[in-house]
């Protein structure tokens, strides 16, 4: 089946110690990406790859960091987490830039969301 | 600045009543939209789409319309069902060579009242 599966789904932590959220496909999608859900602010992007070893910061990359030495993993790392960072996190992947030969909707594909609170 | 704007943040409809979700863009350059519902737990999942050479795209009870001259899309649902309430996402993007973003809007919510 395919899928984008997120780890954790739920996590409380406290303010400076860091975290992990991991992302990984079976899709063998060039690109992936992270987002963050807030209310009233909808979907922000905080890191996207294009490929293994490209990354590139969103609109909201403050506090975050991310890497992508394999294909399929896409880990959101924070390095010292702290209360604003409190959020609905996703990770997303999808077939590749935009290529003439075949139809690409753009479709993105979501993970289930990891709930970080921050405390 | 949004580039993607979603105005009404939540919209009630009777089922089986037309659902009617807008969305606006200021970025000319965007050529693609896209739909996404989002329900409770669980991660957005893709809709619908229409590329900015057509004004209609229709699968089943959803329809898309595209008005490029206003800058505007909207997404009808017909009739509405009570599983069709969600959180809606509009999105946009550049095609071309070297891009892939898409930039979402803040969502509407969406609910049926049986």
């Amino acid at each position: 089946e395919a899928q984008v599966t997120q780890n954790p789904r739920y996590l409380i932590t406290v303010t400076g110690k860091k975290l992990t959220v991991t992302c990984s496909q079976n899709m063998n999608h060039e690109y992936m990406s992270w987002y963050r859900q807030d209310p009233g602010l909808g979907l922000r992007q905080i890191y996207y790859s294009m490929n293994v070893e490209v990354t590139d910061k969103g609109d909201v990359p403050e506090g975050y960091k991310v890497s992508r030495k394999e294909k399929r993993n896409f880990p959101l790392i924070l390095e010292s987490p702290s209360p604003n960072q409190t959020s609905l996190y996703f990770c997303a992947s999808s077939l590749g830039v935009w290529r003439e030969a075949y139809a690409n909707t753009g479709e993105l594909f979501f993970g289930e969301g990891s709930r970080l609170t921050v405390l | 600045d949004q580039q993607v704007k979603q105005n009404s943040p939540s919209l009630s409809v009777q089922e089986g009543r037309i659902s009617i979700l807008n969305c606006d863009y200021t970025n000319s350059m965007f050529d693609y939209f896209l739909w996404y519902k989002k329900y409770p737990a669980e991660g957005p999942t893709f809709l619908i789409s229409i590329s900015s050479i057509k004004d209609k795209n229709e699968d089943g009870r959803f329809t898309v319309f595209l008005n490029k001259s206003a800058k505007h899309l909207s997404l009808h649902i017909v009739p509405s069902q009570p599983g069709d309430s969600a959180v809606y996402f509009c999105a946009a993007k550049r095609t071309g060579a070297g891009s892939y973003q898409l930039t979402f809007g803040k969502g509407t919510k969406l609910s049926v009242i049986p």
